[in-house]
């Protein structure tokens, strides 16, 4: 079974406040992605990274950056919190570029800023 | 661009009835096309996909979808619910976002609640 972890579950941070939030999977997938989700709004892709040290904006890519240094691990930072990016978080992996390929997430970060 | 359109965002049911929740999606190429589910406090899980063949797919947990061309729609189809059915759907399209990179444009969601 593919599982996708995520470093919490729930987190509280203040405004301005650097955040990091952790991603790993344990299937040696080539393609791992950032969500976040808002109700009505269902999901929206922020980045995402088909290789080691490779990443490529996605729709909402503005006050979050990513890093990825091993295949298995995909890090977002928020560089600067704002109460606009309270939400829940969802990392997402996929063995395979392409069309097609099933995407398996983990079970999400809730994210407060205050 | 791909997009999709989950035209209910909450369908509450009785137990034992059936449901259907409604997907569109527009695309201009050839589409993949998915359901996921979320079960409260977690994260999405793929109940079925639609990438060739026959228009019917059978999924997980008794859940079944037709893709429709013509109507470009993938209904999501249930005969009899179950209260452990009662989570949130998505519904979601593969496509070549503007990077040229080939990733999911989900829905907005559906609320499907069971009522004992």
């Amino acid at each position: 079974d593919v599982k996708v972890t995520q470093s919490s579950r729930y987190l509280v941070k203040r405004t301005g406040e650097k955040v990091f939030l952790e991603c790993v999977q344990d299937m040696d997938h080539e393609n791992m992605f950032w969500y976040r989700q808002d109700p009505g709004l269902g999901l929206r892709l922020i980045y995402f990274s088909y290789d080691v040290k490779m990443k490529e904006k996605g729709d909402i890519p503005e006050g979050y950056s990513v890093s990825r240094e091993k295949k298995e691990r995909f890090s977002l930072i928020l560089e600067s919190a704002s109460t606009n990016q309270t939400s829940m978080y969802l990392c997402a992996s996929s063995l395979l570029e392409g069309a097609g390929e099933t995407q398996y997430f983990g079970p999400g970060t809730r994210l407060l800023v205050l | 661009a791909q997009s999709v359109t989950q035209l209910d965002s909450q369908v509450p049911v009785f137990e034992e009835a059936p449901v259907e929740l409604r997907c569109n999606y527009s695309s201009s190429v050839s589409v993949y096309l998915f359901w996921y589910v979320q079960y409260p406090n977690q994260g999405l899980q793929l109940l079925l996909k639609y990438l060739s063949g026959s228009t019917l797919v059978k999924g997980i947990n008794g859940f079944e979808a037709e893709f429709n061309k013509s109507q470009t729609s993938f209904h999501l189809r249930k005969p009899s619910v179950h209260i452990s059915d009662t989570a949130e759907y998505f519904c979601a399209v593969s496509g070549l976002d503007q990077t040229g990179a080939n990733n999911l444009f989900f829905g907005t969601g559906t609320r499907l609640t069971v009522i004992p």
